[in-house]
């Protein structure tokens, strides 16, 4: 079964820095995608950015940046320039060959001014 | 483009009543939808999934008499939660995909927040 490892339950940083989420993932598939979502208090899930695991170029959306690599199963999240709208939690998910999600337990993201 | 309405947002309701929840895809039609649980500081959790004319495919632990899911259409898919006891309160959120997405990916509703008293 596929598994989502987020380590980090909480994470500050300061505004204007960069800060790296991780994430790393256990599947035997050979074809499955990487997402990243964004959960602000709100509730919705907002989608960042989508790494395929046959995209050789690591995925970037304006400030965000996944830093993939393949062989040791992580996909961490880089936001640069942190802004205080980025507080929010943070979940790594990942689709399998069956188009199923399946999602990490999720990082809370405190900016500080 | 690829939005997806849920209503209601939120709702509250008397233990052993019955609640349902709405999953539209507004402008594209979904081949499959899907419900997620949410509970407080907790990460997702899938439900089931289903296509369109089909029975629901539950996931393992999840009661299929408890949550029933009604795909009636290619943009409408509906749960409802039967006979709902304090312990159902949650956060349910759906999503939608179509073939030929850009990732694959499925398109997040707004969510609903059930409590039940």
């Amino acid at each position: 079964a596929q598994k989502i490892t987020q380590t980090q339950p909480g994470m500050f940083v300061q505004e204007k820095e960069a800060v790296t989420l991780d994430c790393t993932y256990d599947t035997s598939d050979q074809s499955y995608g990487l997402f990243w979502y964004k959960q602000p208090s709100s509730g919705e899930m907002i989608f960042l950015i989508y790494q395929g695991s046959y995209d050789e170029q690591n995925a970037t959306e304006g400030r965000y940046s996944l830093n993939f690599q393949k062989a040791r199963k992580s996909a961490n999240l880089v936001i640069s320039a942190s802004q205080l709208g980025d507080s929010a939690m943070y979940f790594c998910a990942m689709r399998d060959f069956n188009n199923d999600m399946r999602f990490g337990a999720g990082t809370r993201l405190t900016v500080k001014p | 483009g690829a939005v997806v309405s849920q209503h209601p947002s939120w709702v509250i309701c008397k233990s052993g009543t019955s609640v349902k929840i709405e999953c539209r895809s507004l402008d594209f039609q979904a081949t499959t939808m899907f419900w997620y649980r949410q509970f407080p500081k907790q990460s997702l959790m899938l439900m089931a999934t289903s296509n369109e004319g089909s029975k629901a495919t539950y996931e393992q632990g999840v009661e299929k008499d408890k949550f029933l899911i009604n795909h009636a259409s290619l943009t409408l898919s509906t749960l409802t939660v039967t006979s709902a006891h304090p312990e159902d309160s949650s956060f349910y959120i759906c999503s939608a995909s179509f073939y030929g997405s850009s990732y694959n990916e499925q398109f997040f509703g707004p969510g609903t927040r059930l409590t039940v008293l």
